[in-house]
């Protein structure tokens, strides 16, 4: 079964500062990987997501991730951080081709002036 | 493109009745839907993914015949919680997948239901 781990429940970064959230997976096969940003009371929007091209992902907002086979990582990043982007953040992952997403525990990204 | 719909967006209702909350993919036709649940300040648990046309395949441990999909047509699902009681209040969210080309391997989520079971 695939599984992703989020560690960090919350992260506090400075505006301006880095930002880097931790995801791991778990795999018998590479998979694709996605993340999500959630919003309060809101569903899901997908920040970026890797299916096997391109290691290096970028997606919206300035975001990016890299995929890590050696590390089995697929860390999210983004270089200057604004106070836009205080929310949740899921890491996901699903079989190639398949239908499930499993989605990690979540980590709140709290931004601080 | 690709935008998902919910409706209700919140629901509250009495202990014993049951609700229903709509799905439906605005500017694509969706093969696939999947039913998500979310308590408070916890991720999301499949719940079901039905094919339109199809029974859906519900995950372990969701009562079925608590938790009725419909996915009629390929623009619209529903999920009617029947019987609600309070365990049951969570956030309800849905999303779509179109099946083949680009986009096939993606799903388009939608805003979610905030249900209330008093």
């Amino acid at each position: 079964a695939q599984s992703v781990t989020q560690l960090g429940s919350h992260v506090s970064v400075s505006e301006g500062a880095l930002v880097l959230l931790r995801c791991n997976y778990s795999s018998s096969v590479p998979p694709y990987l996605f993340w999500y940003v959630q919003y309060p009371n809101q569903g899901l929007q997908l920040l970026l997501k890797y299916t096997s091209a391109a290691t290096l992902v970028k997606g919206i907002n300035g975001f990016e991730a890299e995929f890590k086979k050696s590390e089995t990582s697929f860390h999210l990043t983004k270089p200057s951080a604004h106070m836009s982007d205080a929310a949740e953040y899921f890491c996901a992952v699903s079989e190639r081709g398949g239908n499930k997403l499993t989605f990690g525990t979540g980590t709140q990204l709290k931004v601080e002036l | 493109g690709a935008v998902v719909s919910q409706h209700p967006s919140r629901v509250i209702c009495k202990s014993g009745t049951s609700v229903k909350i709509e799905c439906r993919s605005l500017d694509f036709q969706a093969t696939t839907m999947f039913w998500y649940r979310q308590f408070p300040k916890q991720s999301l648990m499949l719940m079901a993914t039905s094919n339109e046309g199809s029974k859906a395949t519900y995950e372990q441990g969701v009562e079925k015949d608590k938790f009725l999909i419909n996915h009629a047509s390929l623009t619209l699902s529903t999920l009617t919680v029947t019987s609600a009681h309070p365990e049951d209040s969570s956030f309800y969210i849905c999303s779509a997948r179109e099946g083949s080309g680009g986009r096939g391997n993606e799903q388009f989520f939608g805003p979610g239901t905030r249900l209330t079971v008093l």
